[in-house]
């Protein structure tokens, strides 16, 4: 499967602790994107890398949340001291050019619950 | 107020009916995506416009700039459709999406 997946699919973790997802995007493409998801809401974004650059970071990424992605192939999101705000579905997506001219490949998503 | 605003909601449907799905949207964006999501999270593009229409064996997608509208449209629907439809747009030159909040389509056999 050379599809984008993420791992761990589920995480369940006790307030306070760190939690960290991992992201493998398609090979070839160049920007790799993170998303989260709460229910019955659509993704929102958090930070894209185009290589191993990060080049924005949304205003939800607060100091708690850290990406990563160190040479230009797999990237981490780490949460450090959750809450059960972070609750969520954390997606990941690739593309081998632009928004405009590429299709987007998303993993299944990496599901958070903090209790 | 979301800038991507998707309709209906919800919507069931029987085996063979024609759907459509709205999406509207109030900023100036350069790309839209029509995207499908099963339960379980995993998401799938299903197009990429910035202008006209297109058309993947039953699935068409339209959109017209100036009136910042897009539709998709599933002919002979299909319990295997039964999914939420996303729309998202490209804003001007940036690289992130916006998303609307989809629409949950049901169709029964």
């Amino acid at each position: 499967d050379t599809g984008v997946s993420q791992d761990p699919r589920h995480k369940i973790t006790k307030r306070g602790q760190n939690v960290t997802f991992r992201c493998d995007p398609i090979s070839e493409h160049n920007r790799l994107y993170w998303y989260r998801q709460t229910l019955g809401q659509g993704p929102e974004f958090l930070t894209y890398f185009q290589n191993e650059a990060q080049l924005e970071k949304s205003r939800l990424l607060s100091d708690r949340f850290s990406a990563e992605r160190p040479k230009g192939s797999f990237s981490t999101l780490e949460i450090q001291r959750t809450e059960q705000g972070d609750s969520a579905m954390y997606l990941c997506a690739s593309i081998a050019g632009r928004l405009n001219t590429g299709e987007l490949f998303f993993g299944e998503g990496s599901r958070l619950t903090v209790l | 107020k979301n800038e991507v605003e998707q309709s209906p909601q919800n919507l069931t449907a029987q085996e063979g009916e024609f759907i459509t799905i709205n999406c509207s949207y109030s900023v100036g964006i350069s790309a839209l995506h029509w995207l499908q999501q099963h339960p379980g999270g995993g998401i799938v593009s299903l197009f990429m416009l910035s202008s006209g229409k297109k058309k993947h064996g039953r699935l068409i997608a339209t959109i017209n700039i100036q009136e910042k509208h897009s539709s998709l449209h599933i002919t002979a629907s299909h319990p295997r459709d039964s999914a939420v439809y996303i729309c998202a747009v490209r804003e001007g030159g940036s690289e992130k999406l916006v998303f609307g909040k989809g629409t949950k389509l049901t169709v029964n056999p």
